[in-house]
């Protein structure tokens, strides 16, 4: 089983909608999530970066995390064309775990949002 | 303010042989990690370089190396190449504890 599962889609959608991407792990020690953006032929950018669990918002994202569940979401409201991309979700352990320095993904889903 | 740069951006080799790729980190950044992303999938962590030592290490064979020189920045070398080893090589920087920044990749095709 992998330590973090993501569904891959891939996921059509019209512009407006509001999108759902999801994540769940395994590792209960995983402190840190982040959901990167990746077009294509390009290298993963920084969307959103939580800590433990609770919801943060940054302006149509809004990323929410359930430790005892151990499942984080990110949700895109009024998606736009310009949306479409790999969404990964990424995380890592607090300072002095062995998972601390490295980010482990999830496999990605394709988000397209069609005019 | 240059981003994190690596060469080449793609390149093709055949099976067994040897190839090295280069990483400029973000200016500023003196922490360097591989990954390599394969086709549909998310990438995977391979080693990470700081103060020019290898810190940690993810589930890769000895064929992986790295090396970070005095400038911070880094290279990966994959020895002996087989067809799985076609991937998109990603290097990431950061600073401390701050946000990893990534670059556009090196896309390795083995033949």
């Amino acid at each position: 089983q992998k330590e973090v599962e993501q569904d891959p889609g891939p996921l059509s959608v019209p512009e407006g909608a509001i999108v759902s991407l999801n994540c769940t792990y395994s590792n209960s020690a995983f402190q840190y999530f982040m959901w990167y953006r990746q077009y294509s032929r390009k290298g993963p950018e920084l969307l959103m970066y939580t800590y433990s669990s609770g919801n943060k918002e940054d302006g149509r994202f809004t990323a929410q995390v359930d430790k005892s569940s151990k499942y984080i979401s990110l949700f895109i409201r009024d998606s736009q064309p310009s949306d479409s991309a790999t969404y990964l979700c990424a995380m890592k352990g607090g300072a002095g775990g062995t998972s601390y320095g490295k980010l482990t993904f999830g496999q990605g889903t394709i988000l397209t949002v069609h005019p | 303010d240059a981003g994190v740069t690596q060469s080449p951006t793609h390149l093709i080799k055949t099976r067994g042989q040897q190839v090295t790729l280069r990483c400029s980190p973000k200016s500023g950044h003196d922490t360097v990690s591989w990954y390599q992303q394969a086709l549909g999938q998310g990438p995977q962590f391979i080693f990470q370089y700081y103060e020019e030592e290898e810190r940690q290490r993810g589930n890769f064979p000895d064929r992986f190396s790295g090396h970070q020189f005095p400038n911070y920045s880094s290279e990966l070398n994959v020895n002996a190449l087989l067809l799985g080893d076609s991937a998109l090589y990603l290097c990431a920087s950061r600073r401390g504890a701050g946000e990893l920044f990534f670059g556009e990749g090196s896309r390795l095709t083995v033949l």
